[in-house]
């Protein structure tokens, strides 16, 4: 079955700019999705189909899609973006449709 | 804005069934896809399925769940339902109900942990 590689963690100094990285087959011909989840909250989604911010999303936070990559670019990192990342693929050709990534952890120094 | 709250037991017996609700309020139940994902603590999301609230609910599971779940709507009480049954400790996680169009998922609960212990 389809999987997404997401690195275990990435950390990244304030001020700077993070990357988190999604790999799979699936995302060569799939929309990404990318949702951020704090320590005790529910996930909340910051980029969808690839590039889009939903409505309140910093303009920081960016999405693209290359191949069989997708990323999550973070610009001026600030404390507040720790947290862990996930990408998300949905595959309605696929008995098992929802393909979720395993999850990054972004720690800011 | 729209907004889900979970409600049902935090705590649920090996091999019994467990039973959620999704009460949504500030926004339609109809059409829009209403996934039910979980989480065990400290590792990552599992989608266990959805229902689709047209005219006729159309629902899609995890097949990995190997037929233990049911989603069912009431829309003339704006909530969603997950039944699960034969619960093991693996099941043990906090729950969420979340609203979304087709491909991802845009508006969360604060989600319910549910224990499975004897």
């Amino acid at each position: 079955s389809d999987v997404l590689t997401q690195p275990p963690s990435v950390s990244v100094a304030p001020g700077k700019t993070a990357t988190i990285s999604c790999g799979g087959h699936i995302v060569e011909t799939k929309g990404v999705n990318w949702y951020q989840q704090k320590p005790g909250q529910a996930p909340t989604l910051v980029i969808y189909d690839d590039t889009d911010r939903p409505p309140g999303i910093p303009e920081r936070f960016s999405g693209s899609n290359s191949g069989n990559t997708a990323s999550l670019t973070i610009n001026r990192v600030e404390a507040e973006d720790e947290a862990d990342y996930y990408c998300q693929v949905w595959d309605s050709t696929n008995d098992h449709p929802a393909i979720i990534g395993g999850g990054t952890k972004l720690t800011v120094l | 804005q729209v907004y889900l709250k979970q409600s049902g037991p935090g705590l649920v017996k090996p091999s019994e069934t467990l039973s959620l609700t999704c009460t949504v309020s500030g926004g339609s139940i109809t059409n829009y896809y209403w996934s039910w994902i979980r989480q065990p603590a400290g590792k990552g999301l599992e989608w266990i399925g959805r229902i689709y609230t047209t005219e006729n609910a159309i629902t899609n599971y995890n097949p990995s769940l190997k037929g233990r779940v049911t989603i069912s709507v009431d829309t003339s009480r704006s909530q969603f339902s997950l039944m699960m049954t034969s619960m093991t400790a693996a099941d043990t996680a906090v729950y969420y109900c979340v609203r979304g169009p087709d491909e991802f998922w845009t508006e969360w609960g604060q989600g319910i942990l549910v224990n499975v212990s004897s």
